[in-house]
């Protein structure tokens, strides 16, 4: 299995800032990988898929980039809004893996 | 709009059975993939399994293989998780997920809320 890993596990950013969370995969994804954002009491919302486009109605101050191991998603300036858990997730093989999460939370 | 809503989450003891069910509205469900999601308290996501829009092709995790079985009723728009001797560790959040990209299971552009199956004595 491909193990992805999230960093940091919590993210603490004030409101304005910029924030960057990294997803790392053992071995090789290519670019098949997506992001998710996730709330309390909800099931996970698409961001961003083929490590680099935005899904429908995602705003353009999230971006994604990265391919091969190393993936990064970054969200220029944190609205009340963005903060949740982040889930990267590989689609490269099965079994489809995903990351432990990142919570970005309120500094 | 796309809706999934799933049911079937309870209690239930360590080796029993539970079958899970979601039901889609919103989209041409016979078209797409859809898969099953888990979460554990306090966890990550881990996919548990998909199946091809027809239902012929099923991909199970290592996790579940020989213990649950996904399924589809495409003239009801439901999709199914049939799942036996459960343990501890099936204890979960499981949310139904549809397939962004129609015929493969890539990633998912819609999630269910989920329902809760607690596996304990």
């Amino acid at each position: 299995d491909i193990v992805m890993t999230q960093s940091p596990a919590t993210l603490s950013v004030s409101p304005g800032e910029r924030a960057t969370l990294s997803c790392r995969a053992r071995q090789s994804v290519d670019s098949n990988l997506a992001w998710y954002q996730q709330k309390p009491g909800q099931g996970p919302r698409l961001f961003i898929y083929n490590a680099s486009t935005r899904a429908t109605g995602i705003p353009a101050r999230f971006s994604g980039s990265g391919s091969g191991t190393e993936f990064t998603l970054t969200i220029s300036s944190l609205q009340s809004e963005d903060f949740a858990v982040y889930h990267c997730q590989q689609y490269n093989k099965w079994p489809r893996t995903f990351g432990q999460g990142t919570k970005v939370e309120i500094k | 709009e796309v809706q999934l809503v799933e049911s079937g989450g309870n209690l239930v003891q360590p080796g029993g059975s539970l079958r899970l069910s979601c039901e889609a509205s919103g989209f041409s469900f016979s078209s797409y993939a859809m898969s099953w999601v888990r979460q554990a308290p306090g966890k990550g996501l881990e996919w548990v399994s998909s199946t091809s829009e027809g239902g012929a092709n099923k991909y199970y995790a290592d996790s579940v293989k020989g213990r649950f079985t996904i399924s589809r009723d495409n003239s009801k728009n439901t999709l199914y998780l049939q799942m036996k001797n459960l343990r501890g560790d099936d204890t979960a959040i499981y949310f139904c997920a549809k397939a962004a990209v129609a015929t493969h299971p890539y990633y998912f552009d819609f999630w269910g809320r989920g329902t809760l199956i607690t596996v304990s004595s």
